[in-house]
């Protein structure tokens, strides 16, 4: 069955750029029918949907992060990306990566992020 | 984009039933038939519960069930078990082709 890891630093500057990769194992991005989602969860908070993107590059944010959220996909590695840049304190949260259709799953474990100097 | 709005918690003694909403708008949850459920265990990822609505994805106890009517959707678990205690959110397809999530609620089994 499908299965996703994010991974990436779980430490990051103020006002420097997050970066999380998602990896796809046991399908492949580019087989297409699914779009793949990162969504964060601050903590002790609820779920906040930050953007999907397709194998063909397609890509929706959420309005309230648009200005700072680059999703990309590698389809040779059979991965996709977060880039959300200029962070804050506010951005510490566990972010977790998802098949998506109209519904999310499976999810990844999920990966918390700090943003502390 | 506003979360939907869900109830902060719910309880009930096991074997009970109880029924958990979520309410959108016109653009989101009344608009489309693709709302979810998700079941959250203390530091654990989401696990899906519901989809389309009322669809229980392979797995899933048939003590789950969904519904929506207008801007509202609704969880129902019958048969309350311990192991239902939880944090259950609801997602919705918008008419920005994006998705909103539940602002969560905690499931007390008494």
């Amino acid at each position: 069955q499908v299965q996703l890891q994010e991974s990436g630093p779980g430490l990051v500057k103020p006002s420097q750029t997050l970066s999380l990769t998602c990896t796809v194992s046991g399908g492949s991005i580019s087989s297409g029918g699914y779009y793949w989602s990162w969504i964060r969860q601050h903590p002790g908070k609820g779920l906040e949907w930050i953007g999907y993107i397709y194998y063909s590059g397609s890509t929706y944010y959420n309005p309230s992060l648009k200005s700072r959220v680059t999703i990309s996909v590698d389809t040779s590695k059979n991965q996709f990306s977060l880039k959300l840049s200029s962070v804050t304190a506010a951005d510490t949260a566990v972010y977790y990566c998802a098949r998506s259709f109209n519904w999310f799953d499976p999810w990844g474990q999920g990966t918390l992020v700090t943003v502390s100097s | 984009q506003s979360a939907l709005t869900q109830p902060a918690s719910v309880s009930g003694s096991p074997g009970q039933s109880i029924t958990i909403s979520c309410t959108g708008t016109s653009s989101d949850v009344g608009g489309y038939n693709s709302v979810s459920w998700y079941q959250q265990h203390p530091g654990k990822a989401p696990k899906l519960m519901i989809y389309d609505v009322s669809n229980r994805p392979s797995g899933v106890s048939n003590r789950f069930s969904g519904s929506k009517s207008g801007n509202t959707a609704s969880l129902t678990i019958s048969g309350l078990q311990a192991e239902d205690e939880a944090d259950y959110y609801c997602s919705s397809f918008t008419s920005s082709s994006t998705y909103l999530f539940g602002t969560g609620t905690k499931v007390t089994v008494l």
